[in-house]
């Protein structure tokens, strides 16, 4: 089974300049989460989609990060603009969203580096 | 969510067994406890979870106190793999959303 798929791995950017990753999650899995991680902290849950319904986005920076998932499979989280503190790594993950719990599988991440 | 504590970093010999603390004394009765890792330079990973009892699976086991204030993630032999960072979550049953909030982890060094 294909794993969670992300891209690009690495993004390097002067801030003010605009960004987007795109995430591809496991086949069938109807819940998809956009995390970010910040140097030395755990991940921190932006965004959660449910098919491509939005469940819940109250940490994301709306001002400045969107995301969609139109056809409830692929999702793409843009940036504009960045700023220094957004240097991170994101991570996207899914999960099958059936009855009961189901693990998150998450993707190897994007580093996004601001200067 | 109900908070955990556990200790910044551990280390552990090659080939030992392996307990991982963490304390979470603000627990509810719906709160599932949780234990991921982070490989370096990879996504975090599902290793176990449990709600009252002792659970064992091909990676680890989950040893619950009775009062549920603690519990334990146990590596039954140590390996060079298992080099990573170790987060304790609560989730909430009863909420449905199944969302996971991470705190710092223990980061682990596993000694040759």
């Amino acid at each position: 089974e294909a794993g969670v798929a992300q891209s690009p791995r690495y993004k390097i950017i002067e801030k003010r300049q605009s960004v987007a990753f795109w995430c591809n999650p496991i086949s069938g899995h109807a819940t998809l989460y956009w995390y970010q991680q910040i140097l030395g902290q755990g991940p921190k849950l932006l965004i959660q989609f449910q098919n491509n319904g939005v469940v819940d986005d109250s940490q994301l920076p709306k001002d400045r990060f969107s995301a969609e998932r139109l056809k409830g499979v692929d999702s793409t989280l843009k940036i504009q603009p960045a700023k220094l503190e957004d240097s991170a790594v994101y991570l996207c993950a899914s999960t099958d969203g059936r009855a009961g719990y189901n693990e998150q599988f998450f993707g190897p991440g994007t580093r996004l580096t601001v200067l | 969510d109900a908070k955990t504590t556990q200790p910044n970093s551990m280390e552990s010999n090659e080939e030992e067994p392996v307990h991982l603390p963490c304390n979470h004394s603000t627990i509810s009765g719906t709160d599932y406890i949780h234990w991921y890792r982070q490989l370096p330079s990879q996504g975090p990973e599902y290793v176990i979870h449990g709600l009252t009892s002792n659970v064992n699976n091909r990676m680890a086991s989950l040893a619950i106190a009775e009062d549920r204030k603690s519990s334990t993630l146990i590596l039954h032999r140590a390996t060079l793999r298992d080099a990573a960072v170790y987060y304790c979550i609560l989730r909430d049953g009863g909420a449905g959303s199944y969302q996971l909030t991470f705190g710092k982890g223990t980061k682990l060094s596993v000694i040759p």
